[in-house]
């Protein structure tokens, strides 16, 4: 079981918006940076955000983050077929001292 | 632009100890403020966070595993390491090194399977 919850599944249309959602506590999400991460199929996980909303180089705009509290979200607009794969939401948790990571959603673009 | 490749065993026994190496190329382990880390993800399931090294030599791991991994670094290769003993087939999965920045890992390699088996 993980220390962050996620969906373990979304889906919407091409073209539509989806937000997955990372629940998690104070002694990770509450204080610490969220980061997301794309899983496509029989590849390694790709980092889409950092420091709970910023985008690294090349990331496309339809993808933004954000945290409140204790729960982050990522949400994706534009939906594309080539957006189908698993979304992991990670973080330091303080209390584990530890990297953590959520159980993984994924994403299906109908 | 750093790159990250894993190395080692494909197939180990139940009871021994897997080694992977990762190589670092387009930067040095010990320098800047990084943590260079291991993942692993079963097939078909989650990730799983291992531990990591800071490029001054500290090293955290995963509570549920700190008692049977070590990482340890080798900077005249630009190389880490991982070590995980006594393994059994949960720890059947693919193994990823990664470069960590501190609030996220941004750089990974592309895996290697290791399978545990008999």
């Amino acid at each position: 079981q993980s220390v962050l919850t996620q969906p373990p599944s979304v889906s919407a249309a091409p073209g539509q918006k989806v937000t997955i959602s990372c629940s998690g506590s104070s002694s990770n999400i509450g204080n610490n940076y969220v980061s997301w991460y794309q899983q496509l199929p029989g590849t390694a996980p790709k980092l889409l955000i950092y420091d709970n909303s910023k985008r690294p180089s090349g990331i496309p705009d339809r993808f933004s983050g954000s945290k409140s509290g204790t729960s982050a979200t990522l949400d994706i607009t534009g939906l594309q077929t080539g957006d189908e794969a698993d979304y992991y939401c990670g973080i330091w948790d303080s209390s584990l001292s530890a990297g953590v990571f959520g159980g993984g959603t994924k994403l299906t673009v109908l | 632009q750093v790159q990250l490749q894993e190395s080692g065993p494909g197939l180990v026994k139940p009871s021994q100890t897997l080694s992977l190496t990762c190589t670092v190329s387009g930067g040095s382990i010990s320098s800047g403020n990084y943590y260079w880390t291991w993942i692993r993800q079963p097939a078909g399931k989650g990730l799983e966070w291992i531990g990591r090294i800071h490029s001054s030599g500290s090293t955290s791991y995963n509570p549920s595993l700190k008692s049977r991994v070590t990482i340890s670094g080798d900077t005249s290769k630009n190389q880490f390491s991982l070590k995980l003993s006594s393994v059994t087939a949960t720890d059947t999965a693919v193994y990823y090194c990664a470069r960590d920045w501190g609030r996220a890992v941004a750089t990974w390699g592309q895996g290697t399977l290791v399978t545990v088996s008999s």
